[in-house]
């Protein structure tokens, strides 16, 4: 069974506008990690939030993390073209490995 | 720094045949992973190893075997492949078991006639 789970499962928006995907998870973690994947590549690390924090930022990105909900959102503001690719979460289990979730496939149109 | 590498890039068996995909890392990481990708399905772990002379089974082990040749390189090896093996293959690194940023490859696409 999966620990990640985005929701939606699929984005479509506009140039400028913010995106914001969500994942959820079932049990207690040590941290949760988001890649992104472009079309034909390997995934590429984003950032990671610890289970001691609740917010995270590097660029444009916005990372929440409730545990006492088990969820996460990824934000991007002020989306571009190039951000159109699939987001994946990734928590860690403690004790456990990190498991990847289906994706959330966001289309960014110009 | 080449990252994590692949190889072959695609390849196109016919049901039975065996093959090896290749991974190597230049990272100097102890952790390698090898994963599966098919629509709908996210990426599956089919083994992993944690460390130099170890490794495990994940989700999806059945049909494959692996071989950690050293620090550097992780194969993963189909012996009998099956059309349900049809599928784009990742590897992955890290430089701490299962705590820290994985690393991938650009991916083996696979197709199995």
């Amino acid at each position: 069974s999966q620990q990640g789970e985005e929701d939606p499962q699929a984005l479509s928006i506009q140039e400028g506008e913010n995106a914001t995907m969500n994942c959820s998870y079932k049990t207690s973690i040590n941290n949760l990690q988001w890649y992104r994947q472009n079309s034909g590549r390997g995934l590429v690390h984003l950032i990671l939030i610890r289970s001691n924090e609740r917010e995270k930022h590097s660029g444009r990105l916005r990372v929440t993390l409730d545990t006492s909900k088990k969820s996460s959102s990824l934000l991007i503001t002020a989306s571009r073209a190039a951000d159109t690719a699939s987001y994946f979460c990734a928590p860690l289990p403690r004790g456990g490995k990190l498991i990847f979730g289906q994706g959330t496939e966001l289309s960014v149109k110009p | 720094n080449a990252g994590v590498t692949q190889t072959p890039k695609f390849q196109v068996l016919k049901t039975g045949q065996s093959m090896t995909l290749q991974c190597a890392q230049d990272m100097n990481h102890n952790s390698m992973y090898w994963y599966r990708q098919d629509p709908g399905m996210g990426l599956r772990l089919i083994y992993y190893s944690a460390s130099e002379g170890t490794t495990d089974k994940g989700e999806v082990p059945n049909g494959y075997n692996v071989s950690r040749l050293n620090k550097r390189e992780f194969s993963l090896r189909l012996e009998s492949a099956a059309p349900s093996q049809t599928s784009v293959y990742f590897c992955a690194s890290s430089d701490m078991w299962g705590t820290d940023t994985q690393y991938f490859g650009p991916g083996t696409r696979l197709t199995v006639l």
